[in-house]
């Protein structure tokens, strides 16, 4: 099973609302990444939280790491339609690489 | 302009027949990546590169190879012994080893195997 599961699968809110994405991992990790991913696209990487940290801000986006808890969530502040896309968890599990997560497809209305 | 490209963006091909998808980036990263991504799912790691002619399989290599003989190049064979070979893939680079850094990834082709 996928090391980092987001929560939920799929959110629909207003333009100017704020939307929160969840992500729940099983074992240990060095850091934590969130990517945003495009209808089509590649992934776009948002912010790195490493395992020392709480709490990590760029933008509109907020991002909170429980490492007792093995979760994860990503807040975006005032949404806007350009902000609709995919957006996936990652975890390190002490291997090279990443593994990430189903992903949450957040739709925002104009 | 520094980035990464893969090419073609949408590839088809018959069953049976190996194709090779392309991934070059101009970042003077490391390390480099392929992934399968399918419908309405996330990302499984095929195959990683740390350095030039060294990689390792991910998860999910069976029916796939691929090649690090340029720092710049890593590109993934789709061998006919890939059951469901049918995907998005995309290839990631990174300065060094994954979990420390960030990814950058390139636009992805979509294969397409009838």
């Amino acid at each position: 099973s996928q090391q980092g599961e987001e929560d939920p699968q799929a959110l629909s809110i207003q333009e100017g609302e704020n939307a929160t994405m969840n992500c729940s991992y099983k074992t240990s990790i060095n850091n934590l990444q969130w990517y945003r991913q495009n209808s089509g696209r590649g992934l776009v990487h948002l912010i790195l939280i490493r395992s020392n940290e709480r709490e990590k801000h760029s933008g509109r986006l907020r991002v909170t790491l429980d490492t007792s808890k093995k979760s994860s969530s990503l807040l975006i502040t005032a949404s806007r339609a350009a902000d609709t896309a995919s957006y996936f968890c990652a975890t390190d599990v002490g291997r090279r690489a990443l593994t990430f997560g189903s992903g949450t497809r957040l739709q925002v209305q104009p | 302009d520094g980035g990464i490209t893969q090419s073609p963006k949408y590839l088809f091909r018959k069953e049976g027949q190996n194709v090779t998808l392309s991934c070059e980036q101009n970042l003077n990263h490391d390390a480099m990546y392929w992934y399968r991504q399918d419908p309405g799912q996330g990302l499984r790691l095929i195959y990683y590169s740390q350095i030039v002619n060294d990689f390792q399989k991910g998860d999910i290599a069976e029916g796939y190879s691929v090649s690090r003989e340029k720092k710049e190049s890593f590109p993934l064979t789709v061998t006919s012994a890939q059951k469901n070979p049918t995907a998005f893939y995309l290839c990631a680079s990174s300065p060094g080893q994954g979990f420390a850094y960030e990814q950058y990834f390139g636009p992805g082709t979509r294969l397409t195997v009838t």
